[in-house]
């Protein structure tokens, strides 16, 4: 069964400096994955998604994120985060059966001035 | 374009009351539609999804109940609430697909007292 994990419930950065949100995904297939970000008291956002198109997929606001098979990861990137990305961050990936989006437990990222 | 309408934006109910959260997708056809709850400090835990009119599936068993009476309309309802129920709600939409990714609504802030 296709399932995501994200690593750390929280991550805190100061302003300017990289950032690093992880996500591994476990799949028999070749699996569809997306990072979506959830202001306080919001919807979610999708900021990208994988189409085996591209391993690099960049996305909204500067972030990006490399699919890489052999560690079966999905990790988030940024080069330098900025105060408004402060929110809750979800790695999905979609069960190939039924069509569902399975959730990961979301990381919360802190931006420190 | 297509868009999501979720309303009411914020609810307080007192326990043994019913509730109605209503969903309205438009600006496409046939989507597959989604409630989702979210717990304080939790992810989110996939409640009912539709892949047509009159086609409910529960992935919880729970004190809710879902209903799509209209292709582009979805309903959360409970006949009496608990305290177990405040949450925050999600409803999305996504078209058939394997790499197609949902949207979500703007959610409902829910509150038993």
């Amino acid at each position: 069964a296709q399932s995501v994990t994200q690593l750390d419930s929280h991550v805190s950065v100061s302003e300017g400096t990289p950032v690093l949100l992880r996500c591994n995904y476990s799949s028999s297939y070749s699996p569809s994955l997306f990072w979506y970000v959830q202001h306080p008291n919001k919807g979610l956002q999708l900021l990208l998604k994988y189409t085996s198109a591209a391993t690099l997929v960049k996305g909204i606001n500067g972030f990006e994120a490399e699919f890489k098979k052999s560690e079966t990861s999905f990790h988030l990137t940024k080069p330098s985060a900025h105060m408004s990305d402060a929110a809750e961050y979800f790695c999905v990936t979609r069960d190939v059966r039924g069509g569902k989006l399975i959730f990961g437990q979301g990381t919360e990222l802190s931006v420190k001035p | 374009s297509q868009t999501i309408h979720q309303w009411p934006a914020t609810l307080v109910q007192p326990v043994g009351s019913p509730l109605s959260l209503e969903c309205t997708v438009e600006g496409t056809s046939n989507p597959n539609l989604y409630w989702y709850r979210q717990a304080a400090g939790r992810g989110l835990q996939l409640l009912f999804y539709s892949v047509g009119i009159g086609q409910i599936s529960s992935e919880v068993p729970q004190n809710l109940s879902a209903s799509r009476p209209q292709d582009r309309q979805f309903i959360l309802s409970s006949k009496k609430l608990l305290l177990s129920d405040s949450g925050f709600y999600l409803c999305a939409w996504r078209l058939l697909g394997q790499l197609t990714e949902a949207f979500f609504g703007q959610g409902t802030r829910l509150t038993v007292v």
